[in-house]
């Protein structure tokens, strides 16, 4: 079945303490981007990455890493999260530039305390 | 920068009956798509339609159907027959791709409510 994954679905953590979130894909998509909801203000893509190697910010990038080694996976990185991070999470692929429908993960919540 | 707005944050509509939300968005560019997406409770986000911004046509899927205004940069969803099921948070989305960068723009969003 084609998807996308991302684990945790929920976490609690502590300022400070270094966290990822997984993010995986069995389509063999180029694309993969991560976005955060927050009430209000919608989805707001943080990084982008458009094949292994490549990647980019996007319009909230403060505080977070991404890397992409492998195609199929994009972990994002919290490396000291803060309680303004909290937020409920997407990760999402798509083919190509042609084929522009994006697939998302079914989001992960973050509460940082 | 791009931006995406909608305006009505929450609508209700009666079971049966025809909703239309709006969406506006501002870009310079020419070539881009915009979507709409659902999503129910569950927080899983769906794709309910695409659009392609060099298509005059506007897109249809059952009964959902977009009013694209490319130049007055307005793109509505119109929800025809509605159904319990279409309960909802519904997002509008403008996605710019070129070979150097993949910008992804979504608007605030709008809560809609269907009364039996």
């Amino acid at each position: 079945e084609a998807q996308v994954t991302q684990n945790p679905r929920y976490l609690i953590t502590v300022t400070g303490k270094k966290l990822t979130v997984t993010c995986s894909q069995n389509m063999n998509h180029e694309y993969m981007s991560w976005y955060r909801q927050d009430p209000g203000l919608g989805l707001r893509q943080i990084y982008y990455s458009m094949n292994v190697e490549v990647t980019d910010k996007g319009d909230v990038p403060e505080g977070y890493k991404v890397s992409r080694k492998e195609k199929r996976n994009f972990p994002l990185i919290l490396e000291s999260p803060s309680p303004n991070q909290t937020s409920l999470y997407f990760c999402a692929s798509s083919l190509s530039l042609v084929i522009s429908k994006q697939y998302f993960g079914p989001g992960t919540r973050l509460t940082v305390t | 920068a791009q931006t995406v707005t909608q305006s009505q944050p929450e609508m209700s509509v009666q079971e049966a009956e025809t909703v239309t939300l709006s969406c506006t968005y501002d870009t310079s560019e020419s070539d881009y798509y915009l979507f709409w997406y659902k999503q129910p409770p569950s927080r899983q986000m769906i794709l309910v339609i695409r659009q392609e911004a060099y298509k005059q046509q506007n897109a249809t899927e059952n009964r959902f159907s977009v009013n694209f205004q490319k130049a007055a940069k307005s793109f509505s969803l119109k929800i025809s027959d509605s159904q319990l099921g279409d309960a909802a948070m519904y997002f509008c989305a403008y996605r710019n791709t070129k070979t150097s960068y993949d910008k992804v723009i979504f608007g605030p969003g709008t809560s809609l409510s269907v009364i039996p």
